[in-house]
């Protein structure tokens, strides 16, 4: 597609429930990174791929969130027995991936608000 | 590990006061820099990037320039308008090709 896509769009779950976050990133770009916005709050690195392989999971807030990503296109996000804490915009972007000298620009997707109640 | 550190906010001017951001990095190696803007209702584009010392981006008025001696990348505009009020983040991307961003900024431009 033209952009990156992010579904669902808005999510409303009760504490307890697994959800699943979904984004297909632009066509062609091989590096995709998921974000964490909470309210008031800045972006909060989750985690990135490099194709089909996570080499910096290192942002994931506990092992209730997990993430895959196959075929080098479509990634999933998933929170496990979801925690209000868990509310906030998870955002996705996707780039070119030829290293940070080449200053590739990452594009980002309009985020899936997901509401814990 | 890479990291970014920008100033606090909110901040809030009268349009077409002078607008300084500041921000500072961590980074082992060369990585590129980056400002994003995320107006109201809206998602997180790019404003201006440079991608080796003394670079100097610039857009929509808006310029940093890549200062590798003080490992900083301060956003500035001459004369800021209302329609400039957004949340500002600094961004890094590394040898690794990971993009850190810092906190954000929130800027409000008062008329």
């Amino acid at each position: 597609g033209a952009g990156v896509s992010q579904s669902p769009s808005n999510k409303v779950t009760e504490k307890g429930k697994d959800v699943e976050l979904r984004c297909d990133p632009i066509s062609g770009h091989t590096a995709l990174y998921w974000y964490r916005q909470s309210l008031g709050q800045g972006l909060e690195f989750l985690i990135y791929f490099q194709g089909n392989s996570a080499p910096d999971k290192s942002g994931l807030p506990s092992d209730r969130f997990s993430a895959e990503r196959t075929g080098g296109s479509v990634s999933t996000l998933t929170i496990q027995r979801t925690q209000q804490e868990d509310s906030a915009v998870y955002l996705c972007a996707s780039s070119l991936a030829h290293g940070g000298a080449s200053g590739n620009t990452i594009y980002f997707g309009e985020g899936s608000w997901l509401t814990v109640v | 590990g890479n990291s970014v550190t920008q100033m606090e906010g909110p901040v809030t001017l009268s349009e077409e006061a002078f607008l300084t951001i500041n921000c500072t990095y961590t980074a082992t190696g060369y990585p590129s820099l980056f400002w994003y803007v995320q107006y109201p209702g809206e998602g997180l584009q790019l404003l201006l990037k440079a991608t080796k010392a003394d670079d100097k981006g610039s857009n929509k008025g808006f310029e940093a320039t890549y200062r590798k001696e003080t490992t900083s990348f301060h956003l500035e505009k001459g004369s800021v308008q209302v329609s400039d009020s957004a949340v500002y983040f600094c961004a890094l991307s590394g040898n690794n090709n990971d993009m850190r961003f810092g906190a954000g900024t929130r800027l409000t431009v008062k008329p």
